[in-house]
């Protein structure tokens, strides 16, 4: 099972909208409405930030909304904030008898 | 409140073996799935496997079969990870977490392990 694929780095400004991109194949993010994406600040432990590809859970704050199409999934985070700086990882459910496969992570700097 | 503590940072050499710990609380440790991440110096996160404590179901990553085992003792919540002969390639950040349908809802802190001679 090959990592899904993720832009290195992205950037913006504060007040800023990026988006991440995820992209796998029909075997995963493309087969079923199981993304989850997860924020991982330097030395931390990473934090669930979307699950089932645009749900947030309970305390993460609606500037970050996910959506799917195809075989590529995204993570949009609207209003850019300096706390938003951190990694990035998508991940997707790939069939009942695979493990989920994480994504290459993505670096969002706020300039 | 739901909790998994990890066992402390950990110094090997290569040859040995290890066992690491992550006890669960505030949940009922047997309906759901927990399971291992590692994540390397610099690098991304990689599912290792996961075990549901309730029956013992244990599945692992290709890339980790054969190279780690992953139990638990449900008597006292207790998930663990261990290997036999550590390699200086195990030298990693390894994340227990536990899992709601596929999203991983909790993580632990994280043990640091170390194999160097």
């Amino acid at each position: 099972q090959s990592a899904l694929t993720q832009p290195r780095s992205v950037s913006g400004s504060p007040g800023q909208s990026v988006t991440i991109s995820c992209t796998g194949t029909s075997s995963d993010v493309g087969g079923y409405n199981y993304v989850s994406w997860y924020q991982q600040h330097p030395g931390k432990a990473p934090k669930l930030m979307i699950y089932d590809v645009s749900k947030r859970p309970s305390g993460v704050p609606d500037r970050f909304s996910g959506s799917k199409s195809g075989n590529t999934a995204s993570l949009t985070i609207s209003g850019l904030q300096a706390e938003d700086e951190a990694d990035y990882y998508c991940c997707s459910y790939a069939g009942s008898y695979t493990l989920d496969v994480f994504g290459t992570g993505t670096k969002v700097t706020v300039l | 409140e739901v909790q998994l503590v990890q066992s402390g940072a950990e110094v090997k050499k290569p040859g040995e073996s290890l066992k690491i710990s992550c006890k669960g609380s505030g949940y009922s440790f047997t309906s759901y799935w927990i399971g291992w991440v590692r994540q390397m110096p610099g690098k991304g996160l990689e599912w290792m496997g996961i075990i549901y404590p309730g029956d013992s179901d244990t599945r692992y990553s290709p890339s980790f079969q054969g190279q780690v085992t992953i139990s638990a003792d449900k008597s006292i919540s207790t998930a663990y990870l261990q290997w036999s002969s550590l390699k200086a390639s195990d030298t990693a950040m390894y994340y227990c977490a536990r899992l709601v349908d596929t999203a991983i809802y909790y993580w632990g802190q994280g043990t640091l392990v170390t194999v160097s001679s």
